[in-house]
């Protein structure tokens, strides 16, 4: 099956600070989602991204599926950004969709 | 709009008692509905999926069932829970395979 890497595994960052998340996938896909995962276990979908660039806020991202990576930028983080970050893809010919997640990027913002 | 509805936020079960997670999403109709179950922290498993009543499909063999008795109802259930049981559980929903995946609450079961 399709296989997912997410890097950094950690990243810990100063309030204010910029920093990007990066996904690659090893196979085409149709389907590319970023997710949010605060403290309390809930996880929020960020952007729906095959390909081409979304922004939302202070969060955008960027799928370049041909090179078969993903981006997600969060610029002048809060302490509420803390959480961990999943990107999940759906390979390409999957039949009803499967979306496979990445192990995550822990992100801790401190004050 | 749309909501999705898990219970309960936790649990605590002895090994061999049965299973019942609930989750229910309002505001659509014939979702496409998803258990999906985080050890430690990291990383999501699908269990299940369910594109309409009565159709279950599973993703891994374990000690688990997934049911689909209403439109918009989706049950993961377990005759005998196992200490390997113990996990974070969550629904989820979408309308269709390429649309955005939005979860439940999750429900964190310890099986002692």
């Amino acid at each position: 099956g399709i296989q997912v890497e997410q890097s950094p595994p950690d990243l810990i960052l100063q309030e204010g600070a910029n920093s990007t998340l990066r996904c690659n996938f090893s196979d085409s896909v149709n389907n590319l989602q970023w997710f949010h995962q605060n403290p309390w276990g809930q996880l929020i979908n960020l952007f729906y991204i095959p390909s081409g660039t979304k922004q939302n806020g202070r969060l955008s991202a960027t799928t370049v599926a041909t090179e078969r990576y993903s981006l997600l930028y969060i610029s002048s983080s809060q302490t509420t950004d803390s959480g961990v970050y999943f990107c999940a893809v759906t390979a390409g010919g999957t039949s009803y969709g499967k979306l496979t997640f990445g192990q995550g990027t822990i992100l801790t913002v401190h004050p | 709009s749309q909501t999705i509805h898990q219970w309960p936020a936790t649990l605590v079960q002895p090994v061999g008692s049965p299973l019942s997670l609930e989750c229910t999403v309002e505001g659509t109709s014939n979702p496409n509905l998803y258990w999906y179950r985080q050890a430690a922290g990291r990383g999501l498993q699908l269990l299940f999926y369910s594109v309409g009543i009565g159709q279950i499909s599973s993703e891994v063999p374990q000690n688990l069932s997934a049911s689909r008795p209403q439109d918009r109802q989706f049950i993961l259930s377990s005759k005998k829970l196992l200490l390997s049981d113990s996990g974070f559980y969550l629904c989820a929903w979408r309308r269709t395979s390429n649309e955005k995946l939005f979860f439940g609450s999750g429900t964190q079961l310890s099986v002692l």
